[in-house]
C-alpha cells in the first residue's frame, strides 16, 4: 500500500563513493517506475524511469535496477557529488497514470 | 522551454477561507495531476485531469476540495473552508497526450499554510 512515515530513512555517503537507494513497491501489476529527486523547497525532479519489460536501465551517473520477483527497485548513483544531496522517491504507476510514491530516502553527502 | 508553473508559491489562509491553487502545464502537455505532500512524506495522488474532464479523482477528499482544467487557462485546485489539516505542499504535474504511460513532470509546488 501507500507509505506513511514521520521520519525519512537516511543514507550518508562519502563524496565520490557510489550510493544505492532501495525501494520496495507494492503493486505487482505496476508496469512503469520512476525515480525522482526532491531538493528542499522544490518539486520532484525526474531522474530516470524503467518499464517492467526491463530489469536495468542506465543514465548519466545513475542506474535503475528492477526486480519484479521481489517487487524491488534500486537507484545507483555513481561518484556521488554534494549536489546529489536530496530526498529520493521511487514511484510506481498504477494504471490510469496515477503515481504512487514510496516513503523516500534522504541522501546526505559527507565531504 | 518553460516547465510546469504553479502559483502562488506560498499561500497563507485563515481557517474557513478559500484557497485557489493554479497550475499551468508544460507546453504541449494536456494531462494534469495534483498531489499533496506532508512534511517528511511522499506525495499522495489527488486527481488526474485532461482538458475539461476529470479522469481520476480517487485521491480527492469528498468535501471541500475540487479541481478543474478548463479549455483555456490553468488548472485550478480549490479548497473551500480550509482547516489547519489542509496545510501542506500541493504539487502539480503534467504529461504529454498519448495512450502509453508517460513521465510526469512536476512544478515547484504551492505551500499552503492555514492559520
Amino acid at each position: 500500500g501507500e507509505s506513511v512515515g514521520l521520519h525519512l530513512p537516511t543514507l550518508s555517503v562519502q563524496e565520490g563513493d557510489n550510493s544505492i537507494i532501495n525501494c520496495a513497491y507494492s503493486n505487482s501489476a505496476s508496469d512503469y517506475f520512476i525515480w525522482y529527486k526532491q531538493e528542499s523547497g522544490k518539486g520532484p525532479q525526474f531522474i530516470i524511469d524503467i518499464r517492467s519489460n526491463m530489469d536495468k536501465r542506465q543514465g548519466q551517473r545513475v542506474t535503475v535496477l528492477l526486480n519484479k520477483t521481489v517487487k524491488h527497485l534500486s537507484l545507483q548513483i555513481a561518484a556521488t557529488q554534494p549536489g546529489d544531496s536530496a530526498v529520493y522517491f521511487c514511484a510506481e504507476n498504477w494504471g490510469a497514470q496515477k503515481l504512487v510514491f514510496g516513503q523516500g530516502t534522504r541522501l546526505t553527502i559527507n565531504p | 522551454n518553460a516547465g510546469v508553473m504553479q502559483n502562488p508559491r506560498h499561500l497563507v489562509r485563515r481557517r474557513g477561507q478559500e484557497a485557489r491553487l493554479r497550475c499551468s502545464p508544460m507546453k504541449g502537455h494536456s494531462h494534469v495531476y495534483w498531489y499533496r505532500q506532508l512534511p517528511e512524506e511522499g506525495l499522495k495522488f489527488m486527481v488526474y485531469l485532461q482538458k475539461e474532464n476529470i479522469i481520476d479523482e480517487s485521491g480527492m477528499p469528498k468535501e471541500r476540495f475540487s479541481a478543474e482544467f478548463p479549455k483555456e487557462g490553468p488548472s485550478i485546485l480549490r479548497i473551500q473552508q480550509v482547516v489547519r489539516g489542509d496545510s501542506a505542499a500541493y504539487f502539480c504535474a503534467s504529461s504529454p497526450p498519448g495512450a502509453s504511460k508517460e513521465t510526469q513532470y512536476f512544478g515547484p509546488g504551492t505551500r499552503l499554510l492555514v492559520l
